[in-house]
């Protein structure tokens, strides 16, 4: 079993829809959790972090956590062509002074016209 | 931005060479990283260090070996290249347990 699970797509949502990307968990001492977007060719950058039970919203994004479940999600609203990208499940669990960051697969997304 | 170096950021080798890939920052991060990407696989951990001298494996460390002697330097060595090591390596480092980390520019590695 992958450590973070991902969809990895392609998903397409037409322009102005909202894009749902999910992810799960397999380590339940995680503690923190990220989602970074990742354009072809480019580096990952953080779009949203998330470390505690329920929704976190910044603009356009949110993220959902619910680690009863190991279930993380990112909600894209009003979806733009320059939101199409490869979106990546990072999950961070912390152990003494270690910090283990894993990423999952990563999501396709493609906002059409 | 960070300031996270890769270097060298494209490289060609042979098959059975040792190849050694340097990741410098200068942000005084304690924590760094390294992942391979590959089409259909996402960023697979190699190996990371939570400190000078402090480092463990992660997914992926087979015929990969780590190094870091000072806080700005994570050295990643490929003993004896093989081409299933062909791949686009990303280093990534971050200040404390839980924050944000922030990634080098990659280096494609090809092996021939």
């Amino acid at each position: 079993q992958k450590e973070v699970e991902q969809n990895s797509g392609p998903l397409s949502v037409p322009e102005g829809a909202i894009a749902s990307l999910n992810c799960t968990y397999s380590d339940r001492g995680s503690q923190s959790f990220f989602w970074y977007r990742q354009y072809s060719g480019k580096s990952p950058e953080l779009i949203m972090s998330i470390y505690s039970n329920g929704d976190k919203e910044d603009g356009r994004f949110t993220a959902q956590l619910n680690k009863a479940s190991q279930y993380v999600s990112l909600l894209i609203r009003d979806s733009q062509p320059s939101d199409s990208a490869t979106y990546l499940c990072a999950v961070d669990r912390l152990t003494g002074t270690a910090s283990k960051l894993t990423f999952g697969t990563g999501t396709r997304l493609q906002v059409t016209l | 931005d960070a300031g996270i170096t890769q270097s060298p950021r494209h490289k060609v080798t042979e098959t059975g060479t040792p190849v050694t890939l340097r990741c410098h920052q200068t942000e005084n991060h304690r924590y760094m990283y390294w992942y391979r990407q590959d089409p259909g696989h996402g960023l697979r951990l190699i190996h990371y260090s939570y400190g000078v001298k402090d480092t463990d494996k992660g997914e992926v460390s087979d015929g990969y070996s780590v190094s870091r002697s000072k806080t700005e330097d994570f050295l990643l060595t490929l003993e004896s290249a093989t081409s299933s090591q062909t791949s686009v390596y990303f280093c990534a480092t971050k200040l404390q347990g839980g924050t944000e980390a922030f990634f080098g520019q990659g280096t494609r590695l090809t092996v021939v």
